[in-house]
């Protein structure tokens, strides 16, 4: 059974810095890519990053461009988003998701519950 | 990279069908046949449902089906039952690695 948990959402100051974590099992980690997506109060989904299966592709959306960075440790099977100059609109549930191929995702087949990031003074 | 357009609101009572639009543009649906249809109930992961326009991933029940006309693709749940009722996401590949989603509907079963 696939499984995807996320971890080390919170409260944080405006600027300030997270990392959030996703463990996986149940599947060969290092055989897909991966992505975060998020979800702001009330609204709907954005996807926010990928990451191909070996890591050496990363895709950012241009809201979080220069600010978040992905990576993963396929010794670990885990996926990481370092979240950097946090702003207030960044305030979201952040879901973990496997991509569908080894580079490029053109669907999540798989999610996790999500961790919630609250970016407030 | 704008999201795609959901009605806000969709329902029907049970055993009946309804359908969901998600227009895009000739950068997203319409460019490729890779949209898909997520179901999500309120703080559970959200759960693919269609893939490639018309695929069912094993385990959803035949009552859910895909489409796509040029830049809207739509979600057709047939039958529908109380369990049904949750908010439904529509998304796209939209290059360079990259993906799009939709505002999202709130299919109510009355």
């Amino acid at each position: 059974e696939v499984q995807l948990l996320e971890s080390g959402g919170g409260l944080v100051q405006p600027g300030g810095s997270l990392r959030l974590s996703c463990a996986a099992s149940g599947f060969t980690f290092s055989s897909y890519a991966m992505n975060w997506v998020r979800q702001a109060p009330g609204k709907g989904l954005e996807w926010v990053s990928a990451i191909s299966a070996g890591g050496g592709g990363t895709y950012y959306a241009d809201s979080v461009k220069g600010r978040f960075s992905i990576s993963r440790d396929n010794s670990k099977n885990t996926l990481y988003l370092q979240m950097n100059s946090l702003r207030v609109e960044d305030t979201a549930v952040y879901y973990c998701a496997k991509g569908d191929g080894r580079t490029v995702t053109t669907f999540a087949d798989y999610w996790g519950q999500g961790t919630l990031v609250t970016v407030s003074s | 990279q704008s999201a795609l357009t959901q009605p806000p609101s969709a329902s029907g009572s049970p055993g009946q069908s309804v359908t969901i639009s998600c227009t895009g543009t000739s950068s997203d649906v319409g460019g490729y046949n890779y949209v898909s249809w997520y179901q999500h109930h309120p703080g559970k992961a959200p759960k693919l449902m269609i893939y490639e326009v018309t695929k069912r991933p094993s385990g959803v029940p035949d009552r859910f089906s895909g489409s796509k006309s040029g830049n809207t693709a739509s979600l057709t749940v047939s039958g529908l039952q109380a369990e049904d009722e949750a908010d439904y996401y529509c998304s796209s590949y939209a290059g360079s690695n990259s993906l799009v989603f939709g505002g999202g509907t709130k299919l109510t079963v009355l």
